[in-house]
């Protein structure tokens, strides 16, 4: 089963404007991180945020942990066509190395 | 190898053969992952190794699929038998040991299978 969920399912913007998708998970973690998919093929690795922290940045990435709710954002800034991706989180289960996705959020940014 | 090597790329087989999946990982990678991934929906586990050892394999959906890994590296996900419910994206990932990207799964391209 999966571990996380993510909302929206689904979300289109127009290019500029902020992009914000939510993840929800089960288990206490270690870590949580967020990967992007282009085309239903591999992922890339984009932030890394670790329990003890509440936020942290990456370029145009904002990422935010809140552990009391289980639940994480992702929020991508002046957001370009080219961020047209799935957005998934992951999490090591109960602070192991099993990594388990979420649904992912698909993110289309309009020209 | 520069990245994680995922073989076949694509495969067509028709119901009731059986199908292998081969991960080359990075190489040092430790750790290797596989996961499914059926059109349009997220990832689900499958099993995972640390060496050639596996802690994990609770994601396996059925005594159809095994997988295996020799000498720390090289992995097949073996499906036998297999179902038209079967055809997804398998994907592999790989995982160092330690130093600052010990918790980042590098994903390879993935395998897509159709089954007929």
């Amino acid at each position: 089963s999966q571990q996380g969920e993510e909302d929206p399912q689904a979300l289109s913007i127009q290019e500029g404007e902020n992009a914000t998708m939510n993840c929800s998970y089960k288990t206490s973690i270690n870590n949580l991180q967020w990967y992007r998919q282009n085309s239903g093929r591999g992922l890339v690795h984009l932030i890394l945020i670790r329990s003890n922290e509440r936020e942290k940045h990456s370029g145009r990435l904002r990422v935010t942990l809140d552990t009391s709710k289980k639940s994480s954002s992702l929020l991508i800034t002046a957001s370009r066509a080219a961020d047209t991706a799935s957005y998934f989180c992951a999490t090591d289960v109960g602070g192991t190395y099993k990594y388990i996705f979420g649904t992912g959020t698909r993110l289309k940014v309009l020209a | 190898g520069a990245g994680v090597s995922q073989s076949p790329s694509n495969k067509v087989t028709e119901k009731g053969k059986d199908v292998e999946l081969r991960c080359d990982p990075i190489s040092g990678h430790t750790a290797l992952y596989w996961y499914r991934q059926s059109l349009g929906q997220g990832l689900e586990f499958l099993i995972y190794f640390q060496g050639n050892s596996a802690p994990d394999k609770s994601g396996l959906p059925s005594d159809r699929f095994s997988a295996e890994r020799t000498g720390g590296s090289v992995s097949t996900l073996t499906i036998q038998r297999t179902q038209q419910e079967d055809s997804a994206v398998y994907l592999c990932a790989s995982r160092p040991a330690g130093g600052t990207g010990a918790n980042v799964l590098t994903f390879g391209a993935g395998s897509r299978l159709t089954v007929l």
